[in-house]
């Protein structure tokens, strides 16, 4: 039963356009959530979070956008570049908790194309 | 660089074989993990330290052993592994609970069972 779904797995978007990428999840009690940008042949690199408190998040390129009600959230990045793409995961958790509970839930990842 | 560093990026080992993967980090981090990355799936957590002490682990066959000496350092012992454990092995590492915990990850290795 997967808690955090990305579910579509690819996006193909043209360079200055905007991509966006869409994560739902099921688990209410998440108040974290994270976005990963990751390239071929290396691990995954921290990209912006949201805290449940709030709604947006903007940095630069990327904004985070956080429904509550509708257990959704999505990753804007404008305008795309070719270097954009990637996969880019989603991630959630629960802040309040150590142990498994605290541990960051992944999606299956989209992978972007920006095509030039 | 993210501060985590995996060795080795590649490894290919037969059935019979043992290896051993390496993790380290120097960000003052106190918590570490192995995820693995297969094909079409989530990143899957297979095993958490917190404060060198193992707090999870999630149903991982006992072919993969894993061990914490410190707080920088993160080893996963591997033997008598099948070809379906071929995967992307990533090493993470953060601070152990609350906002802005984000776990930074290494580059992984790349691992065929043969």
């Amino acid at each position: 039963d997967q808690q955090v779904k990305q579910n579509s797995p690819s996006l193909s978007v043209q360079e200055g356009r905007i991509s966006i990428l869409n994560c739902d999840y099921t688990n209410s009690m998440f108040d974290y959530f994270l976005w990963y940008k990751k390239y071929p042949a290396e691990g995954p690199t921290f990209l912006i979070s949201i805290s449940s408190i709030k709604d947006k998040n903007e940095d630069g390129r990327f904004t985070v956008f956080l429904n509550k009600s509708a257990k959704h959230l999505s990753l804007h990045i404008v305008p795309s570049q070719p270097g954009d793409s990637a996969v880019y995961f989603c991630a959630a958790k629960r802040t309040n908790y150590g142990g498994s509970q605290g541990n960051l839930i992944f999606g299956k990842g989209t992978k972007l194309s920006v095509k030039p | 660089e993210t501060g985590v560093t995996q060795t080795p990026r590649h490894l290919v080992m037969g059935m019979t074989n043992k290896k051993s993967l390496k993790c380290e980090q120097h960000l003052g981090h106190n918590a570490m993990y192995w995820y693995k990355q297969s094909a079409k799936k989530p990143l899957e957590l297979m095993f958490v330290y917190s404060l060198e002490e193992r707090v999870e682990n999630n149903s991982v066959p006992s072919r993969f052993s894993p061990e914490c000496p410190n707080s920088s350092h993160l080893f996963l012992h591997l033997h008598t592994l099948q070809p379906e454990d071929s995967a992307l092995y990533l090493c993470a590492s953060s601070l152990e609970s609350g906002i802005g915990t984000e776990a930074f990850f290494g580059q992984g290795t790349r691992l065929t069972v043969v």
